[in-house]
Formats: structure tokens, sequence, C-alpha cells
């Protein structure tokens, strides 16, 4: 089955640590996103890639870092610099960015700092 | 910067019945437009996809209509079940990006009451 894996579901994460998310999908896709969701809110572009090896600062960057070193691949670290970091993360793709295809979206990951 | 607004946030329907979600974007050069389905604690699941050329879109008792002139697009729900208690949401991607960043809504809220 085709589709998008985020692990783990959930996390927990104690103040100063980064933690790294993973998106992993077998949809041959280009672009991949991380949106993060906060309670009763619409989503926010973190990052965003529509290529290997390339990626973009969404509209909430600060105090996330990702890379894109496989096509299938997209994970994204909350740094300790991240002021705010407990939401759910979404991870999407799409054919191609440019093409603007449908968007598929993982299951997400809750994170929670404690 | 394109708005996206849904409104209302929230709806309640005993079962069976007919209902219209709203969804209000403020630039009218949009590539297409998406509504999802979001269960608590879930990710996003994909209903429609309305390409900028299309007026609407069905997909069994779904049906989603598009017109770009007014800003507005609408998901019709056929006979509602108490399994169509979700959120949706709907997201737009503008014409002038090279890149899929698209713009979320809040999303509405719905309960199906048996």
């Amino acid at each position: 089955d085709g589709g998008i894996t985020q692990s783990p579901k959930y996390l927990f994460r104690k103040e100063g640590q980064n933690v790294t998310l993973s998106c992993e999908q077998n949809l041959n896709h280009d672009a991949m996103y991380w949106y993060r969701q906060d309670p009763g809110q619409g989503l926010r572009l973190i990052y965003y890639s529509q290529i290997v090896n390339d990626f973009q600062k969404g509209d909430i960057a600060e105090g996330y870092s990702v890379s894109r070193e496989k096509k299938e691949s997209f994970p994204l670290t909350v740094t300790s610099a991240q002021k705010n970091p407990t939401a759910f993360y979404l991870c999407a793709s799409s054919i191609s960015g440019r093409a603007a295809g449908e968007l598929f979206f993982g299951e997400g990951s809750r994170l929670t700092v404690l | 910067k394109q708005e996206v607004t849904q409104i209302p946030a929230a709806l309640s329907v005993p079962e069976g019945e007919n209902l219209v979600l709203n969804c209000s974007f403020t630039d009218s050069a949009i590539y297409n437009l998406q509504w999802f389905r979001q269960d608590p604690g879930k990710g996003l699941t994909s209903l429609l996809l309305i390409q900028s050329s299309q007026r609407e879109q069905t997909s069994g008792r779904l049906n989603a209509s598009l017109d770009k002139s007014s800003g507005r697009s609408t998901l019709y729900i056929a006979a509602s079940q108490p399994g169509d208690s979700a959120t949706y949401l709907c997201a737009v991607l503008p014409y002038n990006t090279n890149a899929g960043k698209s713009t979320f809504g809040d999303g509405t809220t719905l309960t199906v009451k048996p």
C-alpha cells in the first residue's frame, strides 16, 4: 500500500532536548511538507522540499530543522530553540510542488514537552 | 496574502439531513482547492480535489463546488450519517507560486446525531 508513514505517533520531550520526527513516503512524490497543528487552528507550514537536497522555510520555521537526503524521507528536528513545541505535527507529500498536485498526509505525530 | 475562512466553526445536525459546509478565500487566482476530513487525533484524509478549470467534483455522497469569481467553495454532504462526524478542512493552492504552499482554513467540526 502506498502512503506516508510518520513515527513515532507519540513523543515526549524534556525541555532543552532536540527530537526528530520521521516521515517516509512510498508514493514517489517529489514534494514533501511539514505542518504544525494546534488545537482549534488550521495547519501552519514549517518547511517544505520540492526536490532532494533542497528545502525552504515555511511560515513558522524558527526552532525547526529538516533534511532531504533521499526522495522518500523528510525528517523534522524540533530543536531546543523552539519555544512552544507541544503540538500535532503532520507530514504531507504531493507529486510536484510546482505542478501542485493533490496533497496526501500521514497520520501525524503528537509531541508533548514535559 | 491568501486567507481561507470556514464558517461555521461547528455544526450539529440530525442523521439523514443534507448539509453544506462553506469555504471562502480572498485571492481567486488559485491552482486548485482540496477538501479534507480529519478525525480526532488523526491525519488528514483527502476527500475531493477541484482543479481551477473545474466547477465541481463528486464522490459518493459528497459534492464539492468551486466558484473562483466569488472566492467560494462548498462541500455538500447528502443523507448525513453519524460516521460523517469529523472536522472538515479546505485548502487552497494559489496559482502564482513555484511551490506547493497550500493555505488551510481552520475547519468546520461536524457532529451528526443518531
